[in-house]
């Protein structure tokens, strides 16, 4: 099956600061989310981005499918935004492809 | 309210006995998803439906058993619970899109399982 690696596996962040998290995926995708799991362990999902670039306030999210990675940037980062950000990828097929997801990015923002 | 939600949402049992985990959403979607998330590891997929007569085992369904008793139902159970079945539980939900694309999940609050 596909593989999804995520990194950094960890990040500190001081307030304000940006950061970019980054996802490799190992087979072409028709699928690709990113999602954060905050402190509560409540998943939400970010962006559903299998290509292109989408914003969403502080956040945006880049897919380069040629080259199989995607990126999520995080702009003037808040303690609000601590938690683990996973990406998930399907790979493209005629059927249903089940979505596998990454490892994770733990992010710490800290006043 | 919550549009997908699971019950409970704490268990604490003992080896061996049978529990069931349940999900229920109001999106409207015809694809159900159950995941166990472990430190570390990410999510995986245990089972999929796709309506009430389409279910699927995913990656780690042994020790697992689903039924879907409608569109908006979706339960998970453990027939006999060992140690290490003690993980975060997440019920899922999509609409499929189109032909598969598309496919956004929202995810239920989860369920924290501890197995004595």
């Amino acid at each position: 099956g596909i593989q999804v690696e995520q990194s950094p596996p960890d990040l500190i962040l001081q307030e304000g600061a940006n950061s970019t998290l980054r996802c490799n995926f190992s087979d072409s995708v028709n699928n690709l989310q990113w999602f954060h799991q905050n402190p509560w362990g409540q998943l939400i999902n970010l962006f559903y981005i299998p290509s292109g670039t989408k914003q969403n306030g502080r956040l945006s999210a880049t897919t380069v499918a040629t080259e199989r990675y995607s990126l999520l940037y995080i702009s003037s980062s808040q303690t609000t935004d601590s938690g683990v950000y996973f990406c998930a990828a399907s790979p493209y097929s005629g059927g249903y492809q089940k979505v596998t997801f990454g490892t994770g990015t733990k992010l710490q923002v800290i006043p | 309210d919550a549009d997908v939600t699971q019950t409970p949402r704490n268990r604490i049992t003992k080896t061996g006995k049978r529990i069931m985990l349940e999900c229920s959403q109001t999106k409207g979607h015809d694809r159900m998803y159950w995941y166990r998330q472990d430190p570390g590891l990410g999510l995986r997929l245990i089972y999929y439906s796709f309506d009430v007569k389409d279910i699927n085992k995913g990656e780690i369904s042994d020790g697992y058993s689903v039924s879907r008793q409608a569109q908006a139902k979706f339960s998970l159970s453990l027939e006999s619970a060992i140690p290490n079945q003690t993980a975060l539980y997440f019920c899922a939900t999509s609409d499929g899109g189109s032909g598969g694309l598309q496919e956004t999940q929202y995810f239920g609050p989860g369920t924290r399982l501890l197995v004595l």
